[in-house]
């Protein structure tokens, strides 16, 4: 199937550096969601990019859907304790919008 | 509203004895995922529904494994026998299924055959 390969696997942090994580197709999204996962926790939805180019925002989160709509990365700026966990792109298809997940990359912020 | 409700939360079983996990998800909506969660494959989509009806199964790993839906409130995945390498986080999504809507996971089972 089409994969969703997402970089890097792991990153730890000190508290208040920043982090990215990206995510990387070989074919044309036609979106791409992004979802958190908290140690012991289940995803949670944080947002859908739909349209080239498109930057959204979320107070330190900033999320990049890139031009030809084949990579995504969601930035954190000054990372909190509070960001701990594992971030996970998905490419949302077909009619029920079922996902698939790309490997995630699990955050550690380091006080 | 409550959220997509999983139980039970934890399930340790022996190898051979049948396990079954069950779904609560979000009222009116319309589609119903089941998930499975391991280090080795990460989060991989099991089967989904669309109003109670069982739409794609091809996630599901082998026949011991089963999922029902009898009415919009309620799913079952079934694993029968169950054996070691099943040993896995499995959640149950909901979602409108629309354009630009996002799936809402349950708490997740955290299921230990040994």
């Amino acid at each position: 199937g089409q994969q969703v390969m997402q970089i890097p696997q792991y990153q730890h942090v000190q508290e208040g550096e920043d982090f990215t994580t990206y995510c990387n197709s070989s074919t044309t999204l036609s979106n791409i969601q992004w979802y958190k996962q908290r140690p012991g926790g289940h995803p949670v939805f944080l947002i859908q990019l739909v349209k080239s180019g498109e930057v959204k925002k979320q107070k330190r989160l900033t999320f990049q859907f890139g031009e030809a709509k084949k990579n995504s990365s969601l930035h954190i700026t000054a990372t909190q304790t509070t960001d701990v966990g594992t971030y996970f792109c998905a490419r949302a298809s077909g009619s029920a919008r079922q996902l698939t997940f790309g490997s995630g990359t699990q955050l550690t912020v380091l006080p | 509203d409550a959220g997509v409700i999983q139980s039970p939360r934890h399930e340790v079983t022996e190898m051979g004895q049948e396990v079954t996990l069950r779904c609560k998800p979000i009222s009116g909506h319309d589609y119903l995922f089941w998930y499975r969660q391991t280090m080795m494959r990460g989060l991989e989509l099991l089967i989904y529904f669309n109003n109670n009806v069982p739409i794609d199964d091809s996630g599901m790993p082998e026949d011991r494994f089963s999922a029902k839906m009898p009415n919009a409130s309620f799913s079952t995945l079934k694993i029968q026998p169950s054996e070691p390498r099943d040993s896995a986080v499995y959640f149950c999504a909901s979602s409108l299924g629309q354009k630009n809507t996002e799936a809402f996971f349950g708490q997740g089972t955290r299921l230990t055959v040994v």
